[in-house]
């Protein structure tokens, strides 16, 4: 499966929209990308999924070019309960369970 | 039902001691993993049950031991353990094959090891 790269940390303030993108130069033809939020001392929690273009659901947005070799996800203004470490995955379609790695994440510190 | 569920939540073992953590999920998931994830660390991944057989195993020490004895719980045994496999310890399911892979991670077990 694909390696990922994030930065390794970001900040903004609150209101503000937050932009973090996820490099995956290896992504294969069937291969999807996930991202998930997670807060200290719980288990990452599932954001957006997307194949191509972009996909929007009642949290974030994902976005993914056309050349599918990075993809950015979208939060709209955040407050401060959006302070987490958000990974992004790159998963395989349709074939048995796989080797879903973590790669470094991306730290957002939301202050006011 | 929509979680993945863990016990204990906190763990404190000698490294003679034997300790079994335990997860469970009803949402019909196929898929279940263990991670091990150190503080300020990303998770990472130890084994891979698919339909309830061991089908990834990432080199991990022979003193952790996984065991899927149905379709809704997944176990994992823990012995001779060293103070470096001090770790949060997450359980996660994803939706049957054929479907695109989603993890559902639980809240996982705070092990430390004496």
């Amino acid at each position: 499966l694909a390696k990922t790269t994030q930065p390794i940390s970001m900040d903004s303030y609150e209101g503000q929209e937050v932009n973090i993108t996820c490099s995956h130069n290896n992504i294969a033809t069937n291969d999807y990308i996930t991202w998930y939020q997670q807060f200290p001392s719980q288990g990452p929690r599932f954001i957006i999924q997307g194949y191509k273009t972009k996909v929007t659901n009642e949290v974030a947005s994902l976005f993914i070019p056309a050349d599918r070799k990075s993809s950015t996800l979208s939060l709209p203004r955040v407050s401060l309960s959006d302070t987490a470490v958000y990974y992004c995955l790159v998963g395989r379609y349709g074939g048995t369970a796989s080797k879903l790695t973590f790669g470094t994440g991306t730290r957002l510190q939301v202050t006011l | 039902d929509t979680e993945v569920t863990q016990t204990p939540k906190h763990l404190v073992m000698g490294m003679t001691n034997k300790k079994s953590l335990k997860c469970e999920q009803h949402m019909g998931h196929r898929a279940m993993y263990w991670y091990k994830q150190k503080a300020k660390k990303p998770p990472e991944l130890m084994f891979v049950y698919s339909y309830e057989k061991l089908s990834i195993n990432e080199s991990v020490p022979s003193r952790f031991s996984p065991e899927c004895p149905n379709s809704s719980l997944l176990n994992l045994h823990l012995h001779a353990l060293q103070p470096e496999d001090s770790a949060l310890y997450l359980c996660a399911s994803s939706p049957p094959t054929g479907q695109i892979e989603k993890l559902f991670f639980g809240s996982g077990t705070q092990l430390s090891v004496l």
